[in-house]
């Protein structure tokens, strides 16, 4: 199986700071890497697919990047609706799975 | 608009089987996989399995295999994760997703399913 390894695990930003996440795989992706954002006691929201195509809906602030077993997640400007858990997924081969979790803590 | 709506809560006692359901509008049924995710209460997502609505094929992960049912009924749009022998670590919460390229855009609300004597 292909493990996801994310970091860090929590972070604690002030707003508008520029957020970067990182995703690393135990393989290469290929590109087959999404982002969500999930906030407590709902489903979790596709932010990013294909590495770095943005999701319908999802705001321009968020930005992803990398290639083969590193890839980023970025936010830009954190705004105050940013504070969440984001995982990582990869989808090239299953079983399909996610990092395990970063959470944006207000500071 | 697309939905997801997952059947109720359940309670379940060691040794028994839960069977939750997935009903989904605003697209055709048989067009998109539907894919299974758990969460335990405090911890991340874990990937169960998928449905392919329109052939009935199955593919599940692993760890899941021989405990693990999914179906589909194609002419009331709705898919059905039934997990056997639970225990108490199968406490979690349950989503349905449909599956585009392999990720997620749409999910369920979930549903929890507690597994407690």
């Amino acid at each position: 199986d292909i493990q996801m390894t994310q970091s860090p695990s929590s972070l604690s930003p002030s707003m508008g700071d520029r957020v970067t996440i990182t995703c690393r795989a135990t393989q290469d992706l290929h590109d087959s890497l999404a982002w969500y954002q999930q906030k407590p006691g709902t489903a979790p929201n596709l932010l990013l697919f294909g590495a770095s195509r943005l999701a319908s809906g999802v705001p321009s602030r968020f930005t992803g990047s990398g290639s083969e077993t590193i890839y980023t997640l970025t936010i830009t400007s954190v705004q105050p609706e940013d504070f969440a858990t984001y995982y990582c997924q990869q989808y090239y081969i299953t079983p399909y799975t996610f990092g395990q979790g970063t959470k944006l803590e207000i500071k | 608009q697309v939905q997801l709506v997952q059947s109720g809560a359940e309670v379940k006692k060691p040794g028994a089987s839960v069977k939750v359901s997935c009903k989904a509008a605003g697209y055709t049924f048989t067009g998109h996989f539907i894919h299974w995710v758990r969460q335990a209460p405090g911890q991340g997502l874990e990937w169960m399995g998928y449905l392919s609505p329109n052939h009935g094929l199955t593919i599940y992960a692993q760890k899941f295999q021989g405990r693990l049912t999914m179906t589909g009924d194609t002419s009331i749009s709705t898919a059905y994760m039934e997990l056997n022998s639970l225990r108490s670590d199968d406490t979690a919460m349950y989503y349905c997703a449909r599956g585009d390229n392999w990720y997620f855009p749409f999910w369920g609300r979930g549903t929890l399913v507690t597994v407690s004597s």
